[in-house]
């Protein structure tokens, strides 16, 4: 079995500010890990993904994400925020060699970025 | 442009009525998956096929049938449309391990 966990529905930044979007994962296996971002009215855009290489991962827009084992999480993040980085962001866990019935989304973070 | 098709954008159904939402993709994907996305729930896999004759049940699937007798196609029927079935539907090809690649959706309102 596996969840995923997005702890925050709603992070406002401002302009020009560090990200942190946090995501905490469950799974009886060792996972594949997803970070998408979709804008309003669009559908879903892959950012990175975690499958078991390296622990950092760099994703598109500048983001990237640390896969940390031990505490079970996978917290996107980007070093200064950009109007256009308001969207909502979501995190999806996968066992490695899955089915597509295995995908489990979390339940999403809407990322407000103020002027 | 490579990528996955959805069509119509937008359909407004009368309760009862049956209805076929689209899906192409042109990047000769095995794997192709609906999902709806209702506020506060993420998505919800509602089919999903892993390639040309074969689909499967998701998590929500009452009330959808799907085929795929084409790799580049997998259309997805309401039978009978219900309130309930108002939502935003999204169809996505790809990998589950690499990454998916998603359509820009069809927003449907059951009325």
């Amino acid at each position: 079995a596996q969840s995923v966990t997005q702890l925050d529905s709603h992070v406002s930044v401002s302009e020009g500010t560090p990200v942190l979007l946090r995501c905490n994962y469950s799974s009886s296996y060792s996972p594949s890990l997803f970070w998408y971002v979709q804008h309003p009215n669009k559908g879903l855009q892959l950012l990175l993904k975690y499958t078991s290489a390296a622990t950092l991962v760099k994703g598109i827009n500048g983001f990237e994400a640390e896969f940390k084992k031990s505490e079970t999480s996978f917290h996107l993040t980007k070093p200064s925020a950009h109007m256009s980085d308001a969207a909502e962001y979501f995190c999806v866990v996968t066992p490695p060699r899955s089915s597509a019935r295995q995908l489990t989304f979390g339940s999403g973070t809407q990322l407000t970025v103020l002027p | 442009n490579a990528g996955v098709t959805q069509t119509p954008k937008f359909q407004v159904l009368k309760t009862g009525q049956s209805m076929t939402l689209q899906c192409a993709q042109d990047m000769n994907h095995e794997y192709m998956s609906w999902y709806r996305q209702d506020p506060g729930m993420g998505l919800r896999l509602i089919h999903y096929s892993v390639g040309a004759g074969i689909t499967d049940q998701g998590e929500v699937p009452n009330g959808y049938n799907v085929s795929r007798s084409t790799t580049e196609d997998f259309p997805l029927r309401l039978l009978s449309a219900a309130p309930s079935q108002t939502s935003v539907y999204f169809c996505a090809s790809g990998r589950p391990t690499l990454g998916y690649t998603f359509g820009s959706g069809t927003r449907l309102t059951v009325v």
